[in-house]
């Protein structure tokens, strides 16, 4: 089945540096890949649709220029965190719709825990 | 605008017996209702969805829409579905909306 591959798993950083995060989808074309971010013990908060070629679209809230989305191929996106602070600690998570199949549903990659200190 | 209800947080049944995990819906189209399941230490995954009707581990889930519903069943639940339940909602656009999730614990 569809695989999403997302690396980091973890990451530690130093406050005002900045962090990238990749999401691939291993054996489909994703043509929208959206990002995630989880709280603890709360739902899963969409961030940000990302679509091969052009630029993402934000959720109301969401700050572009803190994350950065990048989707420069059908298979890879990007989420940096620039300038991360100690409230951007938290688990992220991409999701992947497969362009050609869209009633199979969509696959999501393992997250990514981020801390910053 | 969308929204998904999942009331409760934490959902506790014994083993053998029936379980049904509650979600409610709010959009004025026709939407694509999801059920997602995230077992401790593994990533959300596709549990079923109502456009195909079937059952998944035993799992079924009919769309009521008079009702605005989605509820999860399941007659004799086992140890091994305790997990987080995520019902979603896909409306108009390809975004999906989640409910805030419930914590299945399935006792011996």
């Amino acid at each position: 089945g569809a695989v999403v591959s997302q690396h980091p798993s973890w990451v530690i950083c130093k406050s005002g540096t900045s962090v990238k995060i990749e999401c691939r989808s291993l054996d489909f074309q994703a043509t929208t890949m959206f990002w995630y971010r989880q709280f603890p013990k709360q739902s899963l908060m969409l961030m940000a649709t990302s679509n091969e070629g052009s630029k993402a679209t934000y959720e109301q809230g969401v700050e572009k220029d803190k994350f950065l989305i990048n989707h420069a191929s059908l298979t890879l996106s990007t989420l940096t965190v620039t300038s991360a602070h100690p409230e951007d600690s938290s688990f992220y998570i991409c999701s992947a719709l497969n362009g050609l199949a869209r009633f199979y549903g969509y696959t999501f990659g393992s997250g990514t825990r981020l801390t910053v200190v | 605008a969308q929204r998904v209800t999942q009331p409760e947080k934490l959902l506790s049944v014994f083993k053998g017996a029936p379980v049904e995990l509650k979600c409610n819906y709010s959009y004025s189209g026709s939407p694509e209702l999801f059920w997602y399941v995230q077992y401790s230490r593994q990533r959300l995954q596709l549990l079923l969805r109502h456009i195909s009707r079937e059952s998944i581990k035993g799992f079924t889930a009919d769309l009521n829409k008079g009702e605005t519903s989605f509820h999860l069943k399941k007659p004799f639940a086992q140890e091994e579905d305790s997990a987080m339940y995520y019902c979603a909602l896909q409306g108009g656009s390809e975004k999906l909306v989640f409910g805030k999730g419930t914590k299945l614990t399935v006792n011996p």
